[in-house]
């Protein structure tokens, strides 16, 4: 069975400072896929990222960027110069190649922050 | 392009009550995701549709809980009686399919309350 790992329940930052949100996975299987979905206070959850198995390259989008290392099964997720909007919570999800697309979630990262 | 959109937004009910959620996902999307989000937790699947067929339903508590897409659109999760323990967000999702690495459009949820 798959499961996503993330051991930082809540984190707080002053606003500019640098953020890791780390993921740790468990599975299996060999070809997986894995994503970051941020949900604010609406309740919406927006998706950030997909990344495949097979692409370890990191990936870098804006204020963003995803650090994926297969070697340690962790897909950690930056937030650089974080702003307030950035407040939120944000989940990392896996899911398997096979199995009807389903995903399963980590438990989520408060992330705050404050001016 | 309207998103996948729920209602209600909340509800409160007693317990042993009966309540009906709706959803309706982006057009054109075949597969259909209802998920129960506890507070803390992560999103866990309860049920995926593929156009009005269930893929996966193995998570769900089906002495209480149905669900039905019919004419492969709109969907109904149903809970009768309530528990306690029921209290969540039941987050509805959509994607173009069901296989692969297709992208989940998550509606704003509906937040039960069973008290």
């Amino acid at each position: 069975a798959q499961k996503v790992t993330q051991a930082q329940t809540e984190i707080s930052v002053v606003e500019k400072e640098d953020v890791t949100l780390d993921c740790v996975y468990e599975t299996r299987d060999t070809t997986y896929y894995l994503f970051w979905y941020k949900q604010p206070p609406s309740g919406e959850l927006v998706f950030l990222i997909r990344r495949n198995s097979f692409d370890e390259q990191n990936e870098i989008s804006g204020r963003y960027s995803w650090n994926f290392q297969k070697s340690t099964s962790s897909f950690n997720f930056t937030i650089t110069a974080s702003q307030v909007v950035d407040s939120a919570v944000y989940f990392c999800a896996l899911k398997l190649t096979g199995g009807g697309n389903k995903l399963t979630f980590g438990t989520g990262t408060q992330l705050k922050v404050e001016l | 392009e309207a998103g996948v959109a729920q209602s209600p937004r909340y509800k409160i009910i007693e317990k042993r009550q009966s309540v009906a959620f709706w959803c309706n996902p982006i057009s054109g999307h075949a597969t259909l995701y209802w998920y129960q989000q506890i507070l803390g937790q992560g999103p866990k699947l309860l049920i995926q549709f593929q156009n009005n067929g269930v893929v996966d339903d193995s998570q769900l508590p089906k002495d209480r809980f149905s669900a039905e897409r019919l004419k492969g659109v709109d969907s109904t999760l149903k809970i009768q009686p309530a528990k306690l323990e029921d209290s969540a967000v039941y987050l509805c999702a959509s994607s173009l399919g069901g296989q692969g690495a297709y992208e989940q459009y998550f509606g704003p949820g509906t937040r039960l309350t069973v008290t």
